[in-house]
């Protein structure tokens, strides 16, 4: 079974200060994801990589950058913490970059980060 | 007052009956639909999938309906349980790349024992 691991289930940070969310897949997996999740809303994509060391801007990057050394890692990093980044933080990978019923996303178990 | 897209829509329904979940999409050239279920303190997983050329798909337990005419899709669980009781929420694709998924808001499936 795929395994999407994140580091933390919760964080809780202050304003300005500089947090890393860590994401492992264990799948050998191409593309990996971050989102957030916020009630009424659906998720909305934050940044995305397709491959080692690239990435692209999701809808909604601003506040946040990411970075992939190694293929089964995928950190999201906020720079400077803000109140309104408090959210649910979910991770996922997939094999190929294109939705199909062979080839699914899987999700980590989120992490739930309050910025204060 | 209380915004009411701040809370998630609710069905609950007795085990053993049958839910009917339902979501309405945006975009009406999206030609693949997932449906997946959120249970609590978890990610999200996978439930079933439809492409755009049918209008039903049926896996265990689960059928998904597609309405293209009204861009609306729904998830109907037969006998229900307790396990069942989770968020479930949608998503849409066009053109078929991952990173453009659209997710719905979800609603929260309450099974009654």
């Amino acid at each position: 079974d795929v395994k999407v691991t994140q580091s933390s289930r919760y964080l809780v940070k202050r304003t300005g200060e500089k947090v890393f969310l860590e994401c492992v897949q264990d799948m050998d997996h191409e593309n990996m994801f971050w989102y957030r999740q916020d009630p009424g809303l659906g998720l909305r994509l934050i940044y995305f990589s397709y491959d080692v060391k690239m990435k692209e801007k999701g809808d909604i990057p601003e506040g946040y950058s990411v970075s992939r050394e190694k293929k089964e890692r995928f950190s999201l990093i906020l720079e400077s913490a803000s109140t309104n980044q408090t959210s649910m933080y979910l991770c996922a990978s997939t094999l190929t970059g294109q939705v199909s019923p062979t080839d699914t996303q899987y999700f980590g178990p989120g992490t739930r980060l309050t910025v204060l | 007052g209380e915004s009411v897209g701040l809370h998630l829509p609710t069905l609950s329904v007795q085990e053993g009956d049958n839910s009917i979940i339902n979501c309405a999409y945006s975009n009406s050239a999206s030609d693949y639909f997932i449906w997946y279920k959120q249970e609590s303190g978890k990610g999200p997983q996978f439930i079933i999938d439809i492409r755009s050329n049918m209008d039903k798909r049926q896996g265990q337990r689960v059928t998904v309906l597609l309405n293209k005419t009204v861009k609306h899709l729904s998830l109907q669980i037969a006998a229900t349980q307790p396990g069942d009781s989770a968020v479930y929420f949608c998503a849409e694709s066009y053109g078929g790349a991952t990173n453009k998924l659209i997710f719905g808001t979800g609603t929260l499936l309450a099974v009654q024992p």
